[in-house]
């Protein structure tokens, strides 16, 4: 069956360093991937989307890679800021193709704190 | 636009019961999704839609009903309740059926089976 993991549970990183958030996933041959970032007591907020031809995105600060042969993306954040801290969850389709759009399945997400 | 809604807020119920989960949004998204959150789980599909009078089952949806009579709601029943079925519940909506797939989630019903 699929499975998603995002490898570190939390991270701690000092203010103005780039934090790196990892997800794996088997089973899959997704035809995009997303990112979510999710405050305390609140609904996810999508960030990013990647799909399978594409390497590198970027959003501001924001950088994601998507490696389908390693079967991996990674979610890097630049000059981190404490408003910055939150869970990160990424999320994939849970069928091949973009046909199961609706079917996204996502991963446990990272805690990530920046600190001043 | 409100986005998506979601009622009641907090929610505390006796095993057995049986209750009605409340999601709408005014976005006329075709495609809707329910999930839990437990701790240390991240989200859990339970069941989705993807248009009115289409639904179909996700990753855990045994002890839920759902149905899509309009596009804009999408109920979720909990039909005997359970402590196990304690968690905090989300509704998304998405425009997937037209080539944007970021789901919009709202603020979440948390919801306690004693």
């Amino acid at each position: 069956s699929q499975k998603i993991e995002q490898n570190s549970e939390a991270l701690n990183i000092q203010e103005g360093k780039t934090a790196t958030l990892t997800c794996n996933y088997t089973n899959y041959s997704p035809a995009y991937l997303q990112w979510y970032r999710q405050d305390p007591g609140r609904g996810p907020v999508f960030l990013l989307l990647i799909r399978e031809n594409e390497k590198e995105k970027r959003k501001e600060r924001l950088k994601v890679t998507f490696d389908t042969t390693l079967k991996q993306s990674l979610f890097h954040i630049t000059a981190s800021q404490p408003a910055d801290s939150a869970t990160y969850l990424c999320a994939l389709p849970g069928l091949p193709g973009y046909s199961s759009a609706s079917k996204i399945i996502f991963g446990s997400g990272t805690r990530l704190s920046i600190r001043p | 636009n409100a986005g998506v809604t979601q009622t009641p807020k907090f929610q505390v119920l006796k095993t057995g019961q049986s209750m009605t989960l409340q999601c709408a949004q005014d976005m006329n998204h075709e495609y809707m999704s329910w999930y839990r959150q437990d701790p240390g789980m991240g989200l859990r599909l339970i069941h989705y839609s993807v248009g009115a009078g289409i639904t179909d089952q996700g990753e855990v949806p045994n002890g839920y009903n759902v149905s899509r009579s309009t596009t804009e709601d999408f109920p979720l029943r909990l039909l005997s309740a359970a402590p196990s079925q304690t968690s905090v519940y989300f509704c998304a909506s998405s425009l997937a059926g037209q080539g944007k797939y970021e789901q919009y989630f709202g603020p979440g019903t948390r919801l306690t089976v004693t």
